[in-house]
This record gives C-alpha cells, sequence and structure tokens, in this order.
C-alpha cells in the first residue's frame, strides 16, 4: 500500500501563474477530500468527492479554485490565477466511506510571490 | 468555521509522563477522531470514538467523549520522545453528509 500520492512536494511561482495540485488516491477509496493548512486557519475543508462525484465544494475560497475526480485514481487542484494568500500546505486525503477514517498524503507546500 | 477546539494550543512535558489534550465542539457529531501530524508530514489516523462512545483505548492512547458537554479528550500515558507532534480532533456534522472539520491543534513537545 502506497499510501495517499501528492505531487510536487513542493510548489513556488510567481502571482498570476496557474498552478495544479495532483493526487492520487489509495486504491479502493471511495471518497477524496482536498484541504489547505495555514497557520491562522488551521486545516481547512476545500472539496470532497464521492465515487468521482464533487458532493460538497463550499469551502472552495474563489472561482480561481477548482477541482476535478477524472477517475476513480487521479484528482487535480487547479488555481488560476494564483495569489500570494494562496500560500499553504494542500492535503489530500482519501477513505473507504464518507465517515470513515482519513488518510493524508504528505501534501503540496505552495508558495506564490 | 472550525468545529473542534484544542485545548491547551501548546504543552511541553518531561519524556514518561501523561500527556491529555481536550477538544470541544459545537454541534451534533456522529463520530470524533484525533489524528497526529509530525513537521512536514500529513496527518495520520490515531483513533475514532462513536458518539455512543464513552471511552477507548488504543495502545498507550485513551480517548473519552462526553456528548451532554461536547467535549473529548486524549491521553497519551507514558509519553516518548517521539510523540512530539500536533495532535488535532475533528468532527463530522452529524449528518453524515460533510467532511471531517478539524481543530487548530495541540502541539505537544516530549522533552527527553
Amino acid at each position: 500500500d502506497a499510501g495517499v500520492i501528492q505531487s510536487p512536494r513542493h510548489e513556488v511561482t510567481e502571482m498570476g501563474q496557474e498552478v495544479t495540485l495532483r493526487c492520487k488516491p489509495i486504491s479502493g477509496h471511495n471518497s477524496l477530500f482536498w484541504y489547505r493548512q495555514t497557520m491562522m486557519r488551521g486545516l481547512e475543508l476545500l472539496i470532497y468527492f464521492n465515487n468521482n462525484v464533487p458532493i460538497d465544494d463550499s469551502g472552495m475560497p474563489e472561482d480561481r479554485f477548482s477541482a476535478k475526480m477524472p477517475n476513480a485514481s487521479f484528482s487535480t487542484l487547479k488555481i488560476q490565477p494564483s495569489e500570494p494568500r494562496d500560500s499553504a500546505v494542500y492535503f489530500c486525503a482519501s477513505s473507504t466511506r464518507q465517515d470513515s477514517p482519513l488518510h493524508f498524503g504528505n501534501g503540496t507546500r505552495l508558495t506564490v510571490t | 468555521s472550525q468545529q473542534g477546539e484544542e485545548d491547551p494550543q501548546a504543552l511541553s512535558i518531561q519524556e514518561g509522563e501523561n500527556a491529555t489534550m481536550n477538544c470541544s465542539y459545537k454541534t451534533s457529531i456522529n463520530n470524533l477522531q484525533w489524528y497526529r501530524q509530525n513537521s512536514g508530514r500529513g496527518l495520520v489516523h490515531l483513533i475514532l470514538i462513536r458518539s455512543n462512545e464513552r471511552e477507548k483505548h488504543s495502545g498507550r492512547l485513551r480517548v473519552t467523549l462526553d456528548t451532554s458537554k461536547k467535549s473529548s479528550s486524549l491521553l497519551i500515558t507514558a509519553s516518548r520522545a517521539a510523540d512530539t507532534a500536533s495532535y488535532f480532533c475533528a468532527t463530522d456534522s452529524g449528518g453524515g453528509a460533510d467532511g471531517l472539520t478539524f481543530g487548530k491543534g495541540t502541539h505537544l513537545i516530549i522533552q527527553p
């Protein structure tokens, strides 16, 4: 079991650029979650999917953020255009069911200058 | 908004001592979970306690849940240096339709 795999581990980009974060959930897990972690706001749920379908995206801060899950083994979180306040660690997590324990990836540390 | 809030924000104890962290939440829940996060890593699930349970054990961990007070505690007995990490409680909304909401965590430091 390779766990949840996120890429890249670190991303440094300039304001206005497009950023794409990637996630491969654990095989067989039906729920996938995107979280953002900052010192000020802690862990915030951005969006989650059940069986590849977005269920709740109310945590997505703005229209600049979008997430897709084209199949059971891959999801992306895109920010376009990026802004310095988007700097944070973005985590992907998966679980067997919506109410089961989450398995987190090691995150992508995003820095927007 | 934060559903769970941990207390204290930071805790420093000597190796071998017990560490207790508390979590309060606001709305009804189906279950409450505790997670650990080491620096630079993702969160790791420790233990889940359901709303109809009052206490649960796992190794050196003991979790209690008081739904009347909307609070939970995590006790780590005989602490070790490797227990140094941030600890988070997480709750669902009770309706089962939402993802987990995390508190801001307790940063635990075990002094060797």
